[in-house]
């Protein structure tokens, strides 16, 4: 059974501060990784992709992965309390478009 | 920006009803999909369909099925609605190793 893993949560950080979270996964054959932002009582929300091992960068946002590890990271950089959110992360199945999702972190962005 | 629109955000059905749930994309995708979103479940694939009159079966697709007759449009049928099929349902659409976006999801209700 492939799997994704995240923490739970709840993730709490004070504003301003860098809000880190992590997600690891089973499958040595996944090549694409994906963080997505749901709002409670909304869908998911596209924030980052990343396809190669290293950072990727886009405005706060910093994807981080590690393939030899399995390992796919987001990093929130001067967190706003509009950040407070449920992250998922999603890798891909078989090197084909199917997805699957970590059950989430929630993160808390204390004002 | 990618559209994806499904039909109702709220839906109230009994049980034994037929009932249709629809998805329109604006982007010329070639990849749709649709999810439930159940608390403590995280999200599940139900099917997706890579090309117009192709479907595949995803995680949990007992009880349901699709219909794919035109490239934008991909509709998921509950063939005879239960009260375990309550749950969020959350279309997305994709290009070729290109990310999913997600419709804003309808809330079925099945009483």
């Amino acid at each position: 059974q492939k799997e994704v893993e995240q923490n739970s949560g709840p993730l709490s950080v004070p504003e301003g501060a860098i809000a880190s979270l992590n997600c690891t996964y089973s499958d040595r054959g996944s090549q694409s990784f994906f963080w997505y932002r749901q709002y409670s009582g909304k869908s998911p929300e596209l924030i980052m992709f990343i396809y190669s091992n290293g950072d990727k960068e886009d405005g706060r946002f910093t994807a981080q992965l590690n393939k030899a590890s399995q390992y796919v990271s987001l990093l929130i950089r001067d967190s706003q309390p509009s950040d407070s959110a449920t992250y998922l992360c999603a890798v891909n199945v078989d090197s084909s478009y199917k997805l699957i999702f970590g059950s989430g972190t929630r993160l808390l962005v204390r004002p | 920006d990618v559209k994806v629109t499904q039909s109702s955000r709220y839906l109230v059905k009994r049980t034994g009803e037929k009932v249709f749930l629809e998805c329109v994309q604006d982007m010329d995708h070639e990849n749709m999909f649709w999810y439930r979103q159940d608390p403590g479940l995280g999200l599940r694939l139900i099917y997706f369909s890579y090309d117009v009159k192709m479907k595949e079966k995803g995680d949990i697709p007992e009880g349901y099925s699709v219909s794919r007759e035109k490239k934008e449009r991909f509709s998921l049928i509950l063939e005879s609605a239960s009260t375990n099929q309550t749950s969020m349902y959350l279309c997305a659409s994709g290009g070729l190793n290109q990310p999913q976006h997600f419709g804003d999801g309808t809330r079925l209700s099945i009483l």
